[in-house]
Formats: C-alpha cells, structure tokens, sequence
C-alpha cells in the first residue's frame, strides 16, 4: 500500500513563528500536493509539485512556500504563522497524472 | 473551470435505512471521478473510481455510479461504522489537470 505519512498530527504555534509541515510517501510519486481543509470551504489547494525541484502554485499560495529537494518528501513552510492560517493541513501524492490521490492523515495546526 | 457539488450537505440515516449522495460535475472532459471516505480528524480515504458514463463499482454496503452530469454514492443498509464525510473528485482532460473536489457530504448513522 501506498503510504504518505504527515510528520506531526498536531501542532501548536505563536503568532510569527516559521512552521515545517513535512510530508513523506514511499511509493515513487511524481506528484505532491499541499492542502488546507476548513469547515464550509472545503479541500483548497495550495501547492503542488510534479517533480523533484519543481513546485507551481495552487488556489491560495499567500503566505505559504514549498520545498522539494527529494522526489519522496514534500515540505510545506509558513513563513510566518498567523492565526488565520489554523486550519487542518493534508499532504497528498499520486503516481502521475490521471490518476487518484492518497492523503496523508492530516496536520491540526493551531496558530495562537 | 471544473465544478463539483455535493448534496445534501449532511444526512442522518437510521441503521439499515438506503439512501443516496449526489455528485454533480461539470468538466471539460472527463478522465475520472473519486469518491472518497473521510472520518473526522483524519485524512480522505479513497473509495472508488469512475471513468465513463454508465460504470458502476460495489464495495460492500457502497455502490457508486456514473451518468455524464453526475455520480450516485448508493449505500445501502448503513451501519454507524458508515458514518463520514464523503468527498466527490473529478479530473478532467484538461494537460496538467488536478482533482477539483467538492464540499461533502456529512453521513451520521444512527441505531
């Protein structure tokens, strides 16, 4: 089975901080995605990569950056955490395009 | 620009009560449509994948179809261990093409 794995399940940090959300699969994907879920909106994509050092912007990139020095690991950085920013974070992979994603179990990130 | 919604919302079922979840889409092309399970605080968990029009996929209580406007999420005689949100996803033609997911639908099984 294909696996991603999401380093921290829960998170708590201050206003201001610089946040690593850092995912990992072991399946050999070429594509990695970054979303933010919120109650009422839904699944919104933040930023994706189709290989390794490549990285485009998604649906809400502000405030956001990515990193991608391996093909296996997908990093999500917040600049500088605001609490407009806590929300539930879910890394996803897939083998290419076309086909489905595999999600992570998610980050609970709390910006106080 | 693709669309997917979802309805109802949410929905209570009581145990053993058949009903269905709607997925409307509009894509320029479709390559496929998901369904996903999600149980709170976790991520989704892929169910089922649909490519054309008239395809059906079972498992277990779940049945999902697939007309060219919309797909059914079909459960029948839900158990409380049923109870999640269930996310629709299409992915279309388009070169570059991401999954587009709509908002939901909340299942609460109740005995």
């Amino acid at each position: 089975d294909v696996k991603v794995t999401q380093s921290s399940r829960y998170l708590v940090k201050r206003t201001g901080e610089k946040v690593f959300l850092e995912c990992v699969q072991d399946m050999d994907h070429e594509n990695m995605f970054w979303y933010r879920q919120d109650p009422g909106l839904g699944l919104r994509l933040i930023y994706f990569s189709y290989d390794v050092k490549m990285k485009e912007k998604g649906d809400i990139p502000e405030g956001y950056s990515v990193s991608r020095e391996k093909k296996e690991r997908f990093s999500l950085i917040l600049e500088s955490a605001s609490t407009n920013q806590t929300s539930m974070y879910l890394c996803a992979s897939r083998q290419g395009v076309g086909y489905g994603y595999t999600f992570g179990s998610g980050t609970r990130l709390t910006v106080v | 620009e693709d669309q997917v919604t979802q309805s109802p919302e949410a929905l209570r079922l009581q145990e053993g009560e058949s009903s269905s979840l709607n997925c409307s889409y509009t894509v320029s092309g479709l390559r496929g449509l998901f369904w996903y399970r999600q149980d709170p605080g976790k991520g989704p968990e892929f169910l089922f994948t649909l490519y054309s029009a008239g395809e059906e996929k079972e498992k277990e209580r779940l049945k999902a179809t697939l007309t060219k406007k919309e797909s059914f999420l079909h459960i029948t005689a839900p158990k409380p261990e049923d109870s999640a949100t269930y996310l629709c996803a299409v992915h279309s033609n388009a070169v570059g093409s991401k999954l587009t997911f709509g908002t939901g639908t909340r299942l609460q099984v109740t005995l």
